[in-house]
């Protein structure tokens, strides 16, 4: 069975300044789809990036990129300049075969000002 | 992108009463649809998934009785809480899968249930 580990329950970062969330996952599937996912306190699963295990190239949007190390089996977000709307819960998530997706215990991000 | 309505988005109802939650896809055709469960500070762990024409697939633990699961057509699935109990309150939401085979990433709004 997959699993998603985030170890970080909880991070801080200063507006403008750069912050990095880790996931690390398991599985034995080689084709594969990571995510991550923001959720603020509306709830509304918020999709940030995502990205293909196939490719070895890290997705990237606007301030947001990952490092993605198949073989190491970890899928870590960077956030660059920071903002406070950037505070929230952010969900990793695996998503295999089946459809459906499986998410880690989450990491909520405090934005300072 | 691919758009998920959720209705509704709150919901109070009494003990022992049942409640039905709708997740529809507005713009594509989602063959199959998941439905989570979130507990307040905890992941979304998935009851269910939901193919159109079929019968649902429930996770372990998760009673088939008391979360009734329809997906009568391409672009709706309805999870019923039957019998509501105090314990059911948590936040409910769905995802869907177009027909293409894209992952189920696409999230309706959430339903927060209140059992009183």
């Amino acid at each position: 069975a997959q699993t998603v580990t985030q170890s970080q329950p909880e991070m801080s970062v200063q507006e403008a300044e750069t912050v990095t969330l880790s996931c690390t996952y398991d599985t034995s599937e080689s084709d594969y789809y990571l995510f991550w996912y923001k959720q603020p306190p509306s709830r509304q699963m918020i999709l940030v990036i995502r990205q293909e295990a196939y490719k070895q190239q890290n997705a990237t949007e606007n301030r947001f990129s990952v490092n993605f190390q198949k073989a190491a089996k970890s899928f870590s977000l960077k956030i660059s300049d920071s903002q406070l709307g950037d505070a929230a819960m952010y969900f990793c998530a695996y998503g295999g075969s089946q459809g459906n997706l499986i998410f880690g215990k989450g990491t909520k991000l405090s934005v300072k000002p | 992108g691919a758009v998920v309505s959720q209705h509704p988005s709150r919901v109070i109802c009494k003990s022992g009463t049942s409640v039905k939650i709708e997740c529809r896809s507005l713009d594509f055709q989602a063959t199959t649809m998941f439905w989570y469960r979130q507990f307040p500070k905890q992941s979304l762990m998935l009851m269910a998934t939901s193919n159109e024409g079929s019968k649902a697939t429930y996770e372990q633990g998760v009673e088939k009785d008391k979360f009734l699961i329809n997906h009568a057509s391409l672009t709706l699935s309805t999870l019923t809480v039957t019998s509501a109990h105090p314990e059911d309150s948590s936040f409910y939401i769905c995802s869907a899968r177009d027909q293409r085979g894209g992952l189920g990433g696409f999230f309706g709004q959430g339903t927060r249930l209140t059992v009183v």
